[in-house]
């Protein structure tokens, strides 16, 4: 099945700085990549995703990054605020066919702390 | 608020005994999926149904059940409970294999469970 790994684990920025979370996927069949941000005791909230279609997609401070042939797609955070602290976690969909079917693998998760 | 609401907020049980978790999915999806997100363990996919049939499972116990009923609200079982059952139990839905299956999951605020 589909593996997904993140790193890193934990990130300390200052504020005003630049944040990158980096994933890797195992299934060629992944064609779905969504970002989650979630705060502590809530639920995970998308903020930002990108299909197997495009390379590259932005959203005001953030953007994400994808590779399919290294197989690996990155979330950057720009000009970091301390709202922006959080439980960040990638995912990989898997498309159409197969038993996999709608079901999100989830990243490790990485804890970004933006210090004021 | 993502329109997934999710029933009780917070479960507290005994060993042994069993509970029922509820979903109920933003107006128009079909599709809904059960995660458990526990300390060591991350965001775990469990379940998936769409329209009233099971879709696609993930590491569910076999004492862990669900169903999707006629008005698309699920239902998550969870019987002979253990300590390690404590975790954040989250709902999220999507539109469904009509948009190609590769649906944005919007989550639920979560039920709290914990087993004493």
């Amino acid at each position: 099945g589909e593996n997904v790994e993140q790193h890193p684990s934990t990130l300390s920025v200052q504020e005003g700085d630049s944040a990158v979370i980096k994933c890797t996927y195992s299934d060629s069949a992944s064609n779905y990549f969504p970002w989650y941000k979630q705060e502590l005791g809530k639920r995970p909230q998308l903020i930002i995703d990108i299909r197997s279609n495009v390379g590259e997609k932005k959203d005001q401070r953030i953007a994400v990054t994808l590779n399919k042939t290294a197989k690996h797609f990155s979330l950057h955070i720009t000009e970091t605020q301390p709202e922006d602290s959080a439980v960040y976690f990638c995912a990989a969909l898997r498309g159409a066919g197969g038993t996999s079917y709608g079901k999100l693998t989830f990243g490790q998760g990485t804890i970004l702390t933006v210090h004021p | 608020d993502s329109g997934v609401t999710q029933t009780p907020k917070h479960l507290i049980t005994a060993t042994g005994q069993r509970v029922t978790l509820r979903c109920s999915p933003r107006s128009g999806d079909l599709s809904v999926y059960w995660y458990q997100q526990s300390l060591d363990q991350g965001l775990q996919f469990l379940i998936q149904y769409y329209n009233g049939e099971e879709r696609a499972k993930g590491n569910i116990l076999e004492r862990f059940s669900a169903q999707q009923f006629p008005d698309l609200h699920s239902e998550l079982n969870l019987s002979s409970l253990e300590l390690g059952d404590s975790a954040l139990y989250f709902c999220a839905s999507s539109g469904g294999w009509t948009s190609g299956g590769r649906d944005t999951q919007y989550f639920g605020p979560g039920t709290r469970l914990t087993v004493l």
